[in-house]
């Protein structure tokens, strides 16, 4: 069964930077498009970026542009999310999340998402 | 950016009840929208994609209609577990984005 397991939940101090993992498995990992999305507590959700596994194009939401980064390791089917110049209002729970359909391009919905991980940024 | 308002932000119900709920697009989308439930503490879950196709597995009391900028969804009879917040996100435009979510209680 199509899985999304990312890393465990990180605090870490204003200006630092944090990594997030999304392992994918129970399906051709290069075949579809990942997206991140986050939610602040209590709050919506939020587009961060997008990565396609194959070539490792990326697209990234204007406001985190500089800061947000996201790389791919097809040996091990892994998605990675570096954000860096942490502020106490990037903690939220950050997800990882697949696009529905291997032929659609990389605006479409989402099927299949990580449990979420917790970054807390506090001093 | 496209935003997209649902109204209302929360909706108390009883389980049986008809539940409506909108999202209206500050543009046109044409049908690129759909819906998601959330549960507390869980990933969202699709129920809708462009605007009226059910995901694999959603249960035929969810159904979605509308075109250009206004959207709703329909839960023909609420169940217990349909208690949730329901977020729509459009696909028509970059960057993709979603309302702030409808909050579904029990009356």
């Amino acid at each position: 069964q199509v899985q999304l397991v990312q890393s465990g939940a990180e605090v870490k101090k204003p200006g630092a930077s944090v990594r997030v993992s999304c392992k994918a498995s129970g399906y051709t990992f290069t075949a579809h498009y990942l997206h991140w999305v986050r939610q602040a507590p209590g709050q919506g959700l939020e587009w961060m970026a997008i990565i396609h596994p194959s070539g490792g194009n990326t697209i990234y939401a204007q406001k985190f542009q500089g800061r947000v980064a996201l790389t791919r390791d097809t040996s091990t089917s892994t998605v990675y999310m570096e954000l860096s110049s942490l502020r106490p209002e990037d903690t939220a729970v950050y997800y990882c999340t697949r696009v529905a359909s291997p032929t659609a391009g990389p605006a479409y919905f989402f099927d299949y998402w990580g449990q979420g991980t917790l970054v807390t940024v506090s001093s | 950016e496209i935003v997209l308002t649902q109204s209302p932000a929360t909706l108390s119900l009883s389980p049986g009840e008809r539940a409506t709920l909108s999202c209206r697009a500050s543009q046109s989308v044409g049908y690129y929208v759909g819906w998601y439930q959330q549960k507390y503490g869980q990933a969202p879950r699709l129920l809708i994609y462009d605007a009226s196709k059910r995901a694999t597995g959603i249960a035929a009391r969810f159904s979605g209609s509308g075109s250009g900028t206004d959207f709703t969804l329909t839960i023909s009879s609420l169940e217990p577990e349909d208690f949730a917040v329901y977020y729509c996100q459009q696909r028509s435009n970059w960057p993709m984005t979603f309302g702030q979510g409808t909050r579904l209680e029990i009356k």
